[in-house]
């Protein structure tokens, strides 16, 4: 176990919709990234938080967004889905964003947009 | 810029037999170098890393790696592999002065082990 947790596990949706993806980082950690996971393009860097505040952007469209919040816990929010956001969701958390720092990464969300 | 490549997407070895999976690395800099393991239904977990002294590095689970500067490579090896090794592996490259969100990833290989 981790220590990351992310819900929900499953999302089923159609397109046009907009869905929150929901993580809990470790206890302790202050930074929190989101990545997504494609068959296509790998795992895939959106965006980071450190302690509330956003540090690094990276493949995120513009559809995306996130945040992270005065409890650490963050959400990443994707509106006006298409079919190709179909994919699996990871966050992951560090005690601080140095490489020295490993990421923990949470189970996924696993989305399918119909 | 940086980046991984990982030879053969799926790889199969016998239980007890050795696991050789390849990674080759493109960096202007220094690299730190990671692999990352992804067990069925579950997130990434550090193996091990590499970013400064002895080039033969050891992670968990009867894993180990060597950073070949000469050959750009990093190649996870285990001597003796077992069922719970199958799963899908991830080499990174990061760099020093870099964050966590610089790390990027390769495409995975994933192994089987044959019973």
């Amino acid at each position: 176990d981790s220590g990351v947790t992310q819900t929900p596990k499953h999302l089923i949706t159609a397109t046009g919709q907009r869905v929150t993806l929901r993580c809990s980082p470790r206890s302790g950690d202050l930074s929190v990234y989101w990545y997504q996971q494609s068959l296509d393009q790998g795992l895939q860097f959106l965006i980071q938080y450190y302690n509330g505040e956003e540090r690094a952007k990276g493949n995120i469209l513009e559809r995306f967004s996130a945040q992270q919040f005065p409890d650490l816990h963050s959400e990443l929010n994707l509106s006006s889905l298409e079919l190709g956001d179909s994919a699996l969701y990871f966050c992951a958390s560090s005690r601080d964003s140095s490489y020295n720092s490993p990421l923990h990464f949470g189970n996924g969300t696993r989305l399918t947009v119909t | 810029a940086q980046s991984v490549t990982q030879l053969g997407s799926h790889v199969s070895v016998s239980e007890g037999a050795l696991v050789l999976l390849r990674c080759n690395y493109s960096s202007s800099v220094p690299p730190y170098l990671f692999w990352y393991v992804q067990y069925p239904n579950q997130g990434l977990q550090l193996l091990l890393k590499y970013t400064t002294g002895a080039t033969l590095v050891k992670g968990i689970n009867g894993f180990e790696a060597e950073f070949k500067k000469s050959e750009t490579s990093f190649h996870l090896t285990k001597p003796s592999a077992h069922m719970s090794d199958a799963a899908e592996y991830f080499c990174a490259v990061s760099a020093p002065n870099f964050g966590n969100e610089k790390l990027t990833f390769g495409t995975g290989t994933r192994l089987t082990i044959i019973p």
